[in-house]
């Protein structure tokens, strides 16, 4: 079964320095996403990317993060200047094209930041 | 926020029928009931969705009323492997060409051997 990888699974940073999160979205799907979730708290939204541009973006997501597709099966999450605050499970997730509801979202396993 | 009310916790015994109930009391006309489950702090996994019917596949069964107000998530024959949080998703905005999911803290459940 098709599935949404990421890497790392897990990485410690000093605060301040820059963090690259990424995944490979499933190879037919066009709609990716950033969500992330603070040990013991809700999953939250981040972003949304299609067609090579954000579509929405949440409050958490502000200047200091930054999505990319690089080239053709990447999608990037960059954090700019870390904060202890960013320490959390960031899940990356893609969804077919297709117009309607009933469109299904698929996550992959994550990224644990710890920020230090 | 989530529009929907979960109970925070449940028990099941192993090999019995887990069913979990959701509450979505203002549920629109064209939004969809999701249900996903959240291993341990892993991925979050896709089970089952639906809008009005009633909805089966190799995971599990969705039972939504009638009035769409409430639904159920059974699944059939529970197993150790079961044992996580459910979410109950039905407030999915649209943005232009993409959605987003917005999460509750979902009903852990237990399933004890």
């Amino acid at each position: 079964e098709p599935e949404v990888t990421q890497t790392p699974s897990h990485q410690v940073t000093q605060m301040g320095q820059e963090v690259i999160l990424r995944c490979v979205p499933i190879s037919n799907h066009l709609y990716f996403y950033w969500y992330r979730q603070i040990l013991g708290q809700k999953v939250e939204f981040l972003v949304s990317f299609y067609n090579n541009e954000i579509s929405e973006k949440s409050e958490i997501f502000d200047d200091q993060f930054s999505v990319e597709r690089p080239d053709g099966s990447n999608f990037t999450l960059k954090i700019r200047s870390t904060k202890l605050e960013d320490s959390a499970m960031y899940f990356c997730a893609s969804s077919e094209a297709r117009w309607g509801s009933g469109n299904t979202i698929y996550f992959g396993e994550g990224s644990w930041l710890t920020v230090v | 926020d989530a529009k929907t009310t979960q109970p925070p916790s449940m028990d099941c015994a192993e090999g019995r029928a887990a069913n979990l109930p959701c509450n979505h009391s203002t549920i629109s006309g064209n939004e969809y009931v999701y249900w996903y489950r959240q291993i341990h702090s892993q991925g979050p996994q896709y089970i089952i969705h639906g809008l009005k019917n009633n909805e089966t596949n190799e995971m599990a069964s969705l039972i939504i009323t009638e009035d769409r107000k409430s639904s159920t998530l059974i699944l059939p024959h529970a197993t150790l492997r079961d044992t996580a949080v459910y979410y109950c998703i039905v407030r999915v905005e649209w943005a232009g060409n993409n959605r987003k999911l917005i999460w509750g803290l979902g009903t852990s459940l237990a399933v004890n051997p």
